[in-house]
């Protein structure tokens, strides 16, 4: 079975710092690890994904992400945040079970203040 | 280019009426298909997905349905809503055999 725990449903940064929002999983397979973001009213768009390879991971709009096996999880960072980063966040796993199934965490909402 | 559409956008409904969702996928074939939910404040709870026409595979019981009657139609139902069921749903698709999913923009559901 799968499962995502983000540490912090709400995270406020200022403007111009680093952002870093926590992300474990549990998976009995390797995994396949995904970040979304989720603007007011408006569905998820796809920030980055680790499959295989490079276990740092760069997105869009500056956000990269590393996958640590050792220790289950896949923080998501940007060196220095922008007023426009203000959304959800969401973490999620994937593993095929007769097709693949995607299971998300809680969501972290990102607070950028001036 | 993939798009996936789904509507309507936003949805006041009564206690004890019927509710149907569409979702549609264009420029791909064969898509695995899902449908979310997002309780205010909540995270999203995997509804249903499916893996080909008439193949639906349902996640935790509930007062929901899905049906898939054709490749790139995805449709969630309700025979008798009720106040639990207010959300906002999205739709999802990935390519067969991929491990990525793509959003659509998300219906909102209120019921009174």
């Amino acid at each position: 079975a799968q499962s995502v725990t983000q540490l912090g449903s709400h995270v406020s940064v200022s403007e111009g710092a680093l952002v870093l929002l926590r992300c474990n999983y549990s998976s009995s397979v390797p995994p396949y690890l995904f970040w979304y973001v989720q603007y007011p009213n408006q569905g998820l768009q796809l920030l980055l994904k680790y499959t295989t390879g490079a276990t740092l991971v760069k997105g869009i709009n500056g956000f990269e992400a590393e996958f640590k096996k050792s220790e289950t999880s896949f923080h998501l960072t940007k060196p220095s945040a922008h007023m426009s980063d203000a959304a959800e966040y969401f973490c999620a796993v994937s593993s095929y079970t007769g097709g693949f199934k995607t299971i998300f965490g809680a969501g972290t909402r990102l607070f950028v203040k001036a | 280019s993939q798009t996936i559409h789904q509507w309507p956008a936003t949805l006041v409904q009564p206690v004890g009426s019927p509710l149907s969702l569409e979702c549609t996928v264009e420029g791909t074939s064969n898509p695995n298909l899902y449908w979310y939910r997002q309780a205010a404040g909540r995270g999203l709870q995997l509804l249903f997905y499916s893996v080909g026409i008439g193949q639906i595979s349902s996640e935790v019981p509930q007062n929901l349905s899905a049906s898939r009657p054709q490749d790139r139609q995805f449709i969630l139902s309700s025979k008798k809503l009720l106040l639990s069921d207010s959300g906002f749903y999205l739709c999802a698709w990935g390519q067969d055999g991929g491990n990525t999913i793509y959003f659509g923009e998300g219906s909102w559901l209120t019921v009174v």
